[in-house]
């Protein structure tokens, strides 16, 4: 069976510092990989997707980055974290193949910056 | 623009019968998804709807209206672990997910 693993669960940064998000996929092969942030009160706002390796598209012009440097690894990076940047950040997949689209969901990250 | 609307919070009894609605202005649509999030955990797929009409899924069937755009998610027999943010989403004419806020039903006693 599939599986959706993201870490730290949760992390407490000081403005200015870099970010480090990591995703890993199970049991599956080439899925479509995302970043959302939930903001409280506000829907689920994509960041980042990727249909392969190396092939990232950014939805919001940001000062974070995503990379997936291997089929099933997606990572979520800042080099310098803002305030604005706080929030719960999910990791989720989808098969290429399926055109419903469902997400699976990693269990979350909640970073606060501060 | 693309927008999904829900209402911020419901309470209800356990128990008893709610109905969470979601309206939708999006450019195409191939699908509405509803998702159950608990606090502090990740959405969980509950339902999706491609054509019109009620698809029943066990405690968490859906209903859609494409011609209204509109759908909802009537929960039966509420319990305590029902209470949760129900996330309403749309995938549109480039599979994109355009997602509601949310809504927070609280259930008490």
């Amino acid at each position: 069976s599939q599986t959706i693993h993201q870490w730290p669960a949760t992390l407490v940064q000081p403005v200015g510092s870099p970010l480090s998000l990591e995703c890993t996929v199970e049991g599956t092969s080439n899925p479509n990989l995302y970043w959302y942030r939930q903001a409280a009160g506000r829907g689920l706002q994509l960041l980042f997707y990727s249909v392969g390796i190396g092939q990232i598209s950014s939805e919001v012009p940001q000062n974070l980055s995503a990379s997936r440097p291997q089929d099933r690894q997606f990572i979520l990076s800042s080099k310098k974290l803002l305030l604005s940047d706080s929030g719960f950040y999910l990791c989720a997949w989808s098969e290429v193949a399926e055109d419903t689209g469902e997400l699976f969901f990693g269990e979350g990250s909640r970073l606060t910056v501060l | 623009g693309q927008n999904i609307d829900q209402p911020t919070e419901m309470t209800a009894t356990e128990g008893a019968i709610v109905q969470i609605n979601c309206t939708y202005q999006t450019s195409g649509f191939n699908g509405l998804f509803w998702y159950q999030q608990h606090a502090g955990e990740a959405p969980t797929f509950l339902s999706y709807n491609v054509l019109d009409g009620l698809e029943e899924k066990g405690r968490f069937s859906s209903f859609l209206s494409r011609s209204k755009g509109y759908s909802y998610l009537p929960l039966k027999e509420l319990q305590m672990k029902d209470s949760a943010s129900y996330l309403c989403a749309v995938l549109d004419s480039n599979y994109q997910l355009i997602w509601g806020a949310g809504t927070k039903l609280i259930i008490k006693p």
